[in-house]
């Protein structure tokens, strides 16, 4: 069964501090693997897609790498503004929905 | 440009009522997903619809829940006879298309609450 699995479910950072969240996946026929940020009481919002094994993207203070059996979302001096839920989810075999993980709820203190 | 929009943003209903919950994806995306997001849990696949091809209802946790599409334009998502576990954020995605892997844009959901 495709599984998706995202640690820790909770981290506190002080400003400036940084850290990666980790996206570990069990699946049959990867085709991409996306992250995305939530808000509260928002839907998701998409970051970045991976392709395959040793791709990275960067978009700001994050940044975003793929491994054959895990992806991480490393966050550079982060910023308050960077505290919400970041979604790992993929995509595979010959079906176009998503598999979410639980997320991990980061919080950033000043 | 104008993103997902979903309607309404919450909804109060009693148990054993019928709800219907609205999806406007973005204009020209041919593919539209629902998910369901209970509290604490991850997104959970209910439906999806890629142009004029048969639905991939895999998701739908029961014959109570249905869900259909005007072309490539609005989705509807109803729930007959709503139990207190269908209580949960509804999400509605769409993107460009169902392949290669396109990313999905979500819309702000539609929190249900049966009482």
């Amino acid at each position: 069964e495709d599984q998706v699995t995202q640690s820790p479910e909770a981290l506190r950072l002080q400003e400036g501090e940084s850290s990666s969240l980790n996206c570990s996946y069990t699946v049959s026929g990867l085709r991409g693997l996306f992250w995305y940020r939530q808000d509260p009481g928002k839907g998701p919002e998409f970051l970045f897609t991976l392709y395959s094994a040793g791709e990275e993207k960067e978009k700001e203070r994050l940044k975003a790498t793929l491994t054959k059996k895990e992806s991480f979302l490393h966050i550079t001096a982060p910023k308050p503004e960077d505290s919400a839920t970041y979604l790992c989810a993929v995509q595979a075999g010959n079906t176009d929905k998503l598999i979410f993980g639980t997320g991990t709820r980061l919080q950033v203190f000043p | 440009g104008a993103g997902v929009s979903q309607s309404p943003s919450n909804k109060v209903t009693e148990k054993g009522k019928d709800v219907e919950l609205r999806c406007d994806p973005i204009s020209g995306h041919t593919a539209l997903y629902w998910y369901r997001q209970r509290l604490g849990q991850g997104l959970e696949f209910l439906i999806y619809f890629q142009g004029n091809s048969a639905p991939d209802k895999s998701g739908l946790p029961s014959d109570r829940f249905s869900a259909e599409r005007t072309g490539e334009s609005v989705s509807t998502l109803t729930i007959q006879r709503t139990q207190q576990e269908d209580s949960a954020v509804y999400l509605c995605a769409s993107s460009v298309s169902g392949s290669p892997p396109y990313e999905q844009y979500f819309g702000p959901g539609t929190r249900l609450t049966v009482t």
